[in-house]
């Protein structure tokens, strides 16, 4: 069947170091991928897409490979600041209806 | 512009309640969606609708009903609420067509408690 997965349901980092938030997929024909970020209380804000024709996109301080080879997705945050702690979701768009199907979503945490 | 709204922020029901959700977006968009997030289940999809006037069930339609009258608007209904819909309920809207259609904007939740 479909699914999204993350390897790590909570990550834990100092300010100022890079985060690395992983997520596996399991629809090889899923051809669009999102990030959101999800901060307490509030509801899930976009932070980059890619699609299946490329490998790397970059944002500002966020950049997320895709590897379809082995049906995998990560999301880099450089710097990492405490206003990112927040749950990121990954999400796949390869549902019969191509409709987004999201991960169940990966706590970060950021030291000061 | 003020994007996805929701309305209420909070609501606590008694088993076999009944109510309504509103979602408004003011972007123009033609996809509208309810989804439901529950503790270590992430966010999985109620019903949606791809324009005016139509609306099609999605991962967990049992239990909701929808409809789409106005562009603007999608509304969630539970006829006979149940504990089990106890969960935060978030819309989304996005645009119709090409690579916009995929970015999903979403509310800000509505917390629902079913006793």
């Amino acid at each position: 069947g479909e699914s999204v997965g993350l390897h790590l349901p909570t990550l834990s980092v100092q300010e100022g170091d890079n985060s690395i938030i992983n997520c596996a997929y399991s629809n090889s024909a899923s051809d669009y991928f999102i990030w959101y970020k999800q901060e307490s209380g509030k509801g899930p804000q976009f932070i980059i897409d890619i699609r299946s024709n490329m490998d790397k996109r970059q944002g500002q301080r966020v950049t997320v490979l895709l590897n379809k080879t082995v049906k995998h997705l990560s999301l880099q945050i450089a710097a990492t600041q405490p206003g990112d702690s927040a749950v990121y979701f990954c999400a796949e768009r390869g549902g019969s209806q191509g409709n987004l199907i999201f991960g169940k979503g990966t706590k970060l945490s950021v030291k000061p | 512009n003020a994007g996805v709204t929701q309305t209420p922020k909070f609501r606590v029901l008694k088993t076999g309640q009944s109510m309504t959700l509103l979602c408004a977006q003011d972007m123009n968009h033609e996809y509208m969606y309810w989804y439901r997030q529950d503790p270590g289940m992430g966010l999985r999809l109620i019903h949606y609708s791809v324009g005016e006037g139509t609306t099609a069930k999605g991962e967990v339609p049992d239990g909701y009903n929808v409809s789409r009258l106005k562009k603007q608007n999608f509304l969630l209904g539970l006829e006979s609420a149940a504990p089990s819909q106890t969960s935060v309920y978030f819309c989304a809207s996005s645009y119709l067509a090409g690579r916009q259609r995929d970015t999903q904007y979403f509310g800000p939740g509505t917390r629902l408690t079913v006793l």
